[in-house]
């Protein structure tokens, strides 16, 4: 079957760095994407990996593994407005993408 | 980015109406609209995924009849909530994509309806 597992949620200080981690587990795969979501907000595009490694967008990377079916978003200088859902989405053969339940990140002064 | 608009954002019906929400593309043609749904403190649900100029494909569990999807145009995909019960309130999302649909292809998602079903 298809699977997306990312942490339920994560807490953080203003200022430091946070990793969060997704595995997957998709019939096929054509790439990773990162999405935020705000409260009561639609998701945002964050990034979109397809090959090993990371990239880096400003305070934000994505690193993504392959063969171990393993991405991370890594969050620098933590601001307040970072608090937000992390939701990490594969896509399959089919295109289509199979998203993991979302990871609450609460930022702490 | 590309713009993904959604209209209305917020509704709130008595039950047994039916719910019109429009999904439009602002600034690209979308070949392929998706539409999801949200409960509180749950992931995105697919729920039907929309073809310009063809019928759109329901997710299982879905129900065809009740949740009307048409993709009339690039532009412009909608869907209707039919004879709508309070078991239907919740967050509704569309997103779009253009090209081929193929990898890297983003998705984008417009703002998002509330539906309040009383």
């Amino acid at each position: 079957g298809q699977n997306i597992d990312q942490p339920t949620e994560m807490t953080a200080t203003e200022g430091a760095i946070v990793q969060i981690n997704c595995t997957y587990q998709t019939s096929g795969f054509n790439g990773l994407f990162w999405y935020q979501q705000h409260a009561g907000e639609a998701p945002t595009f964050l990034s979109y990996n397809v090959l090993d490694g990371l990239e880096e967008k400003g305070r934000f990377s994505s690193f993504l593994s392959r063969s171990k079916g393993y991405s991370y978003l890594l969050l620098k200088e933590l601001q307040m407005k970072d608090s937000a859902s992390y939701l990490c989405a594969s896509m399959d053969s089919n295109y289509q993408l199979i998203w993991g339940a979302g990871t609450k990140l609460i930022i702490k002064p | 980015g590309a713009v993904v608009s959604q209209h209305p954002s917020r509704v709130i019906c008595k039950s047994g109406t039916s719910v019109k929400i429009e999904c439009r593309s602002l600034d690209f043609q979308a070949t392929t609209m998706f539409w999801y749904r949200q409960f509180p403190k749950q992931s995105l649900m697919l729920m039907a995924t929309s073809n310009e100029g063809s019928k759109a494909t329901y997710e299982q569990g879905v129900e065809k009849d009740k949740f009307l999807i048409n993709h009339a145009s690039l532009t412009l995909s909608t869907l209707t909530v039919t004879s709508a019960h309070p078991e239907d309130s919740s967050f509704y999302i569309c997103s779009a994509k253009g090209g081929s649909g193929g990898p890297g292809e983003t998705q984008y998602f417009g703002p998002g309806t509330r539906l309040l079903v009383l």
